[in-house]
């Protein structure tokens, strides 16, 4: 069966450290794999996606995610974070059968402190 | 463009009422999707259209309905609300691989 985990409730960070928010996945064949933002009161917002090529993709805000065939991973990265960035966060994989449906994980929400 | 707009915002409904939650996009994509959100269950698919007069089920179609008779619409109906449905109900459109969201409706059934 296809699914996305994300095994962190919350993650807690200071502002200007780096974060990593983490994602692991199980689909057979080559995952499409999104990263999507939620702020509060508001719809999702695309952050960023791997389709195929460098195992390290660059999105929006600063944001970054590194694919990992063999551990079946894709963690969302920031060299430096802002309070800003505090909202909830939802990992996806395409789902197979097509017509670019998404199956989301359960979301991390990051907190970041001043 | 105003992109996937969603009304309403917020509605409170008692059991065994009915009611639509309507989503329109400009952008002409082809692919629309109901999902609802629950705490700590990230989004389930609900119904997805591939196109004009074309619905398929998702994950969690039971006590919904939806149609799709324009590129732009795709309205998500409930027919005899029950508390199981309080949630926030997100509708998507797609182009290529990248979804973009409406800013949700909050639903709940007392």
């Amino acid at each position: 069966a296809q699914s996305v985990a994300q095994p962190e409730d919350q993650v807690n960070v200071a502002e200007g450290n780096p974060l990593t928010v983490k994602c692991t996945y199980s689909v057979s064949g080559n995952p499409y794999l999104f990263w999507y933002v939620q702020y509060p009161n508001r719809g999702l917002q695309f952050l960023l996606k791997y389709i195929t090529g460098d195992n390290l993709v660059k999105g929006s805000y600063g944001f970054e995610a590194e694919f990992n065939k063999s551990q079946t991973s894709f963690h969302l990265k920031k060299p430096s974070a802002l309070v800003s960035d505090s909202a909830l966060y939802f990992c996806a994989v395409r789902d197979m059968r097509g017509y670019n449906k998404l199956i989301f994980g359960a979301g991390t929400r990051l907190a970041v402190h001043p | 463009n105003a992109g996937v707009t969603q009304t309403p915002k917020f509605r409170i409904l008692k059991i065994g009422q009915s009611m639509t939650l309507q989503c329109t996009q400009d952008m002409n994509h082809n692919y629309m999707y109901w999902y609802r959100q629950d705490p700590g269950m990230g989004l389930k698919l609900i119904y997805y259209s591939v196109g004009a007069g074309i619905t398929d089920k998702g994950e969690v179609p039971n006590g919904y309905n939806v149609s799709r008779s324009t590129t732009e619409d795709f309205p998500l109906r409930l027919e005899l609300a029950a508390p199981s449905q309080t949630s926030v109900y997100f509708c998507a459109s797609s182009y290529g691989d990248t979804q973009y969201f409406g800013p949700g409706t909050r639903l709940t059934v007392l």
